[in-house]
Formats: C-alpha cells, structure tokens, sequence
C-alpha cells in the first residue's frame, strides 16, 4: 500500500542534542511538508519542499533543518537551537500544481525533552 | 490575518446522536477548505472537500456545509458511532501558488456507549 512512513514514533532528545526525524514516502509526490502540532492549536508549517534539492522555510523554521536528496524522502532535523522542541511532528506530501488534491499525512513522531 | 477558528473545542455526545462541528475562516483568497479527521496519536486523514461552488457535501454519515459568503463550514456528523471519536480539522487552502494551508485549532469529538 502506498502511504508515508514516519519514524520513529517516540523519540527523546537531550539538552544540546541534535536529533532526525524521518518521513518516507512512496506515493510518487513532489511536494512534502513538516509541521508541528501542539494541544490546541492548529498545525503550523516548519519547511516544504516543492521538489528535489530545493525547500523553503514555513512559519516556524527557526531551529530545525531539512533536506531533500531524494524525491521520497524529506528528514527534518531538530537543532538544539529549538529550545522549544516538545511537540507532535507531522510529515505530509501532495501531488504538486493541483490545489484540489489532499495532502497526505505520516503518523507523526512525539518528540520529548528528557 | 488569515486565521481559521473552530467551535466547540471539545464536545461529547452519546453514541447514536447527531452533533454539528463549525468553522469560521477568514482566509483570502480562498480556494477550498477541507475536513480532516484525526485519531489520538495518528495523522489526519481528508474527509472530504468544499471548493467555491459547493454549499453541500456528504461522504457517509458525514455532511459538509459551506457558506463562501459569510465564510462558514459545518461538518455534520450522523448517528454517531465510538469510531467517531476524534479530532476534526478544519483546513482552509489560499489561492496562490504552492499547497499552503490555514489549520484550525480542531474540535475534539468524544462518543460515549
């Protein structure tokens, strides 16, 4: 079945540590995005990716890098400049140029601060 | 500002009855909104999609609502089952270019037996 793999599904950072979370498609999508999800309050975009070797920064991209090497793959890094990290990571894909089509989520990564 | 609010946050209702989620946007231009349903720990899956021109439209016992004018969605959902519970999003999409969307802060739905 087609879809997008996150991993992992819990994932425990330390002060100061970098950490990776990972997103997996193979839905054949341009375009992927991560977003962060706290209680109450709707998804807000960190980086998108329209396509390969190129993103661009969302809202809240301060702290966190990405790259994408490969079409099916968009890895976002949390830095340990994100002194707020503590959140529900979601990843998501869409068929690009076509505003009608929804996009596609992982089961997102629970990050915690130890 | 473009912002998108949903009402009630949180909502509980016996299994079998009927409820009615809103949302409110003031997202422009638009081009679609779409509702998502949410399980605990899960990622959001699209229930269905309102373009300009659609006032009404179901998948199931699910109903959406939506009134371009007054920009307001509903979604309704009929006889309601334990599966139902969740968190409904509401997404709101600009038309421009690139996939970017607005996202409401969701209502938590529980169905009690």
């Amino acid at each position: 079945d087609g879809g997008i793999t996150q991993s992992p599904k819990y994932l425990f950072r330390k002060e100061g540590q970098n950490v990776t979370l990972s997103c997996e498609q193979n839905l054949n999508h341009d375009a992927m995005y991560w977003y962060r999800q706290d209680p109450g309050q709707g998804l807000r975009l960190i980086y998108y990716s329209q396509i390969v070797n190129d993103f661009q920064k969302g809202d809240i991209a301060e702290g966190y890098s990405v790259s994408r090497e490969k079409k099916e793959s968009f890895p976002l890094t949390v830095t340990s400049a994100q002194k707020n990290p503590t959140a529900f990571y979601l990843c998501a894909s869409s068929r690009s140029g076509n505003s009608n089509q929804p996009q596609h989520f992982g089961d997102g990564t629970r990050l915690s601060i130890l | 500002k473009n912002q998108v609010e949903q009402s009630p946050q949180s909502l509980i209702i016996l299994e079998g009855k009927n409820c009615t989620l809103q949302c409110n946007y003031t997202v422009s231009p638009f081009s679609n909104l779409r509702w998502y349903k949410q399980d605990t720990g899960r990622g959001p899956v699209s229930l269905t999609i309102m373009t300009f021109s659609e006032n009404t439209k179901s998948n199931g016992r699910y109903t959406a609502t939506l009134d371009a004018d007054t920009k307001q969605s509903s979604l309704h959902i009929t006889a309601s089952q334990l599966s139902d519970s969740a968190s409904y999003i509401c997404v709101v999409r600009m038309n421009n270019a690139g996939n970017m969307l607005t996202f409401g802060g969701g209502t938590r739905l529980m169905v009690k037996p």
